[in-house]
């Protein structure tokens, strides 16, 4: 059975710094994997995929993840935060036909 | 067209009461999902359905009822729901199930639920 973890209920960083959101998957055949983002009170728009095509996505709004086989990893990054990045990440894993999500980042960003 | 419709943004419902929750996409998916997301937690799967035919039902108590009239409209029959329902119920809808490559979920903007 395949599973998710983030590390870390609650990031914050101050507007202008780099963020890292942190996603460790488990899964038993290569996966595919997902970035999700939520803001409040919304549905879930997705922010990048890795579908083996290439181990740095680069997804919407400046995010980028890279794919760690060895790690097992899946980190979320972006160079220079901004005030409406404020919201909910889940990191996501696809076997065959359903996602599996992780527990969820809430990103804080200051001013 | 991209988006996942879903109608209404809010319901609030008595125990005994039977409403429905609409989803709609115009993308040509073959594979629809209903999921149930508490507060502060991630989205939980219900159902799925493929091809108009419910493909999974993760035990969900049969007073969520499914229905998918046809590839794009799927429906959420709610009847005798407990307050513990209140939650955000949110629909996604995919190409299909396997033998699709990556199988990106496009996600609606949810329903919010209230059961008093």
């Amino acid at each position: 059975a395949q599973s998710v973890t983030q590390l870390g209920s609650h990031v914050s960083v101050s507007e202008g710094a780099l963020v890292l959101l942190r996603c460790n998957y488990s899964s038993s055949v290569p996966p595919y994997l997902f970035w999700y983002v939520q803001y409040p009170n919304q549905g879930l728009q997705l922010l990048l995929k890795y579908t083996s095509a290439a181990t740095l996505v680069k997804g919407i709004n400046g995010f980028e993840a890279e794919f760690k086989k060895s790690e097992t990893s899946f980190h979320l990054t972006k160079p220079s935060a901004h005030m409406s990045d404020a919201a909910e990440y889940f990191c996501a894993v696809r076997v065959y036909s359903t996602l599996t999500f992780g527990k969820g980042t809430m990103l804080l960003v200051s001013p | 067209d991209t988006e996942v419709t879903q109608t209404p943004k809010h319901l609030v419902m008595g125990m005994t009461n039977k409403k429905s929750l609409k989803c709609e996409q115009h993308m040509g998916h073959r594979a629809m999902y209903w999921y149930k997301q508490k507060a502060k937690k991630p989205p939980e799967l219900m159902f799925v359905y493929s091809y108009e035919k419910l493909s999974i039902n993760e035990s969900v108590p049969s007073r969520f009822s499914p229905e998918c009239p046809n590839s794009s409209l799927l429906n959420l029959h709610l009847h005798a729901l407990q307050p513990e329902d209140s939650a955000l119920y949110l629909c996604a809808s995919s190409q299909g199930l396997a033998g699709v490559t990556y199988n990106e979920q496009f996600f609606g903007p949810g329903t919010r639920l209230t059961v008093l």
